[in-house]
């Protein structure tokens, strides 16, 4: 247990429809992330949050729709996704984003959620 | 922007040997170079970083060097055993922000 924790761990969903990825941390972090994992391509950036507030968008499509209710909770709302959209999908957290020199710069992932489009 | 390469793609040792992964990085302002282990099912995990105010670090029978001129750094695993089986990923970053993965190494460590 890493102290990440996303639901769920597996899910199957169609083209049309929509579903929530869900990420809770419990480690008292500031910032948290959403990023793709797809097969033999590196770690993708999709969003970031800090204190709540939506700090970065990597160029994701609007069929993604991110959501950070409090510093504990992060959620990826899925809709009218595409095959290719199938990947496994990391939330990770950290202290904060942007300290230098400290233990805020530590990335924690959760296990992660594996998402199949059909 | 960063880009970060990482070299081999997949790795097989002897148990007991040791094994060496390889990155570069583009941007010389990333001042951050953390090395995350995922095994299969589970996220990555930390398993060590250095600053770029360091040149060598060490943890028990992982180190990490960084060469900031030539801008490459590397993860040494001496003595490895079975379980250090997993996908080894490098990165590069900026202060905590920005952080650019390399597409990761796959160790085989053979009994």
């Amino acid at each position: 247990e890493t102290g990440v924790t996303q639901t769920p761990r597996h899910l199957v969903m169609g083209m049309t429809n929509k579903k929530s990825l869900k990420c809770e941390q419990h480690l008292g972090h500031n910032a948290m992330y959403w990023y793709k994992q797809s097969a033999k391509k590196p770690l993708e950036l999709m969003f970031v949050y800090n204190f709540k507030e939506q700090t970065e968008n990597n160029s994701v499509p609007s069929r993604f729709s991110p959501e950070c209710p409090n510093s504990s909770h992060l959620f990826l709302h899925l809709h009218t996704l595409q095959p290719e959209d199938s990947a496994l999908y990391l939330c990770a957290s950290s202290q904060e984003t942007g300290q230098a020199y400290s233990g805020a710069n530590v990335l924690t992932f959760g296990a992660g959620s594996r998402l199949t489009v059909l | 922007g960063e880009n970060v390469e990482q070299h081999p793609s997949t790795l097989s040792v002897q148990e007991g040997d040791s094994a060496v992964i390889k990155c570069t990085y583009s941007d010389s302002a990333s001042n951050y170079f953390p090395w995350y282990k995922q095994e299969l099912g589970k996220g990555p995990q930390l398993i060590i970083d250095i600053r770029s105010n360091v040149g060598e670090k060490k943890d028990q029978r992982i180190a990490v060097t960084l060469n900031k001129t030539a801008k490459h750094f590397s993860l040494h695993i001496t003595e490895t055993q079975p379980e250090d089986s997993a996908v080894y990923f490098c990165a590069a970053a900026y202060y905590g922000q920005n952080f650019v993965f390399g597409p990761g190494t796959r160790l085989s460590v053979l009994p």
